[in-house]
């Protein structure tokens, strides 16, 4: 068990719908990490909170919008969702040591229909 | 940018066998930090084992170690004693300047009874 909880595991929609990922991080951990998963991108960064702020931004796409809130869960919205949006999202949490890893939630697979 | 090349898409291994996984990186950066994760047919991402730019000596944890090879930028997973829980993708991933992971595209390692 990492520590880091991801809602929902799995999340079956449509084209056009707008869905939210959860993420609780591991207890301590500031920063929370979004990453897509893809049979054709592989593993790819989206986008980086610390503390409630945005620290760095990956290849995430205008229809994606991510936040932390003062307790430091994070949510990731998808919109106008399309098929090439089906891919399994992770959520990581870290430390503020850089040489700390970053531990991942079981994900959320998300399928567009 | 930072790069990670694992060349290896697939590898079959006899139980109780060593193997070892391959692993480059490219970074212009001189502190950072590399990351192997292991994924089950599962899905969920774990951490393995962690080498920093700077340490001196190779990282163990327990049956894996890392070869880490800093004039040929290279980072190899070695799993010892290999077991059938094993199989799995594995993942090398390198972190620096900005917190982000970057991700090659994994090695798919099945063990054999």
């Amino acid at each position: 068990d990492s520590g880091v909880t991801q809602t929902p595991k799995h999340l079956i929609t449509a084209t056009g719908q707008r869905v939210t990922l959860r993420c609780s991080p591991r207890s301590g951990d500031l920063s929370v990490y979004w990453y897509q998963q893809s049979l054709d991108q592989g593993l790819q960064f989206l986008i980086q909170y610390y503390n409630g702020e945005e620290r760095a931004k990956g290849n995430i796409l205008e229809r994606f919008s991510a936040q932390q809130f003062p307790d430091l869960h994070s949510e990731l919205n998808l919109s106008s969702l399309e098929l090439g949006d089906s891919a399994l999202y992770f959520c990581a949490s870290s430390g503020r040591n850089s040489n700390q890893p970053q531990h991942f939630g079981d994900g959320t697979r998300l399928s567009i229909l | 940018a930072q790069k990670i090349t694992q060349t290896q898409p697939g590898m079959f291994v006899q139980e109780k066998e060593a193997v070892t996984l391959d692993c480059t990186y490219d970074t212009s950066d001189p502190s950072y930090g590399l990351f192997w994760y292991k994924q089950p047919s599962s899905g969920e991402m774990i951490f393995l084992i962690y080498q920093g730019s700077y340490d001196q000596q190779n990282a163990t944890e327990g049956r894996y170690s890392l070869n880490f090879q800093k004039a040929r930028k290279s980072a190899n997973l070695v799993i010892s004693a290999s077991q059938l829980g094993d199989s799995a993708m594995y993942f090398c991933s390198i972190k620096a300047g900005n917190e982000k992971l970057t991700f090659g595209t994994g090695t798919r390692l099945t063990i054999i009874p």
